[in-house]
């Protein structure tokens, strides 16, 4: 079974740009969740979304939105970027289970914003 | 937030040693989870822990679900050097959300 998958890989963007990231999550995984990584916050969640809507919100600016497909596959979107957004971004899905949290990375986002 | 905190944040070990980490929280985890995460890739899940006291394997590596729900373990035997990595324990903020918080992570570095 293919694992999750995103892209691109790398980005490299403007300040004030915006960006747009996509992600494709394991087949058969309905939930999909994104999380930023930066050296100095660690991951932090962002938002999670399950069958075209968003479950969960982290504590993130209105600037980071996201939404998902009726295929599950899942879109983040990042307007005005500032150079702090410069980070990893990962995309997570998993099946959606009542006692299972258990969720599947896929490789990651490099986003460098100058 | 919930916060989990992770021991040793650095790890330099020889090859062929044993290694072992913890991750503690101030607040009750049902799920503990452990993942990995080598350079350029995004964490691997290593082990999923759903029960207090629990112990489980995979392979080299043992995990443990604390008794007090506080704490979770995890324990790495002769070690190689494809151990090299950050290793993160993670569990759900809430029960029945799909919304994991981290440790800052352990990285272990192996001299052979």
């Amino acid at each position: 079974k293919a694992g999750v998958t995103q892209t691109p890989r790398y980005l490299i963007k403007t300040r004030g740009q915006q960006v747009t990231l996509s992600c494709s999550p394991i087949s058969g995984h309905r939930s999909v969740s994104w999380y930023q990584q930066t050296p100095g916050q660690g991951l932090q969640f962002l938002f999670e979304y399950f069958s075209e809507t968003q479950r969960n919100k982290g504590n993130f600016p209105g600037r980071f939105s996201g939404r998902q497909f009726s295929n599950s596959r899942s879109e983040m979107n990042v307007s005005t970027l500032e150079l702090g957004d410069s980070a990893l971004y990962l995309c997570a899905s998993s099946v959606v289970a009542s006692s299972s949290y258990e969720q599947y990375f896929g490789p990651g986002t490099r986003l460098t914003v100058t | 937030g919930q916060q989990l905190n992770q021991s040793p944040q650095s790890m330099f070990i020889q090859e062929g040693e044993d290694v072992s980490m913890n991750c503690t929280s101030s607040s009750i985890f049902n799920t503990w989870l452990w993942y990995k995460q080598e350079p350029g890739e995004g964490p691997v899940l290593l082990i999923a822990l759903y029960k207090a006291g629990e112990l489980t394997s995979n392979g080299r590596l043992t995990a443990q679900f604390g008794i007090t729900r506080k704490d979770s373990f995890l324990n790495i035997s002769a070690s190689i050097p494809s151990d090299v990595g950050i290793y993160f324990c993670a569990g759900p903020e809430l029960q029945g959300a799909q919304k994991l918080v981290f440790g800052q992570g352990t990285r272990l570095t192996i001299n052979p």
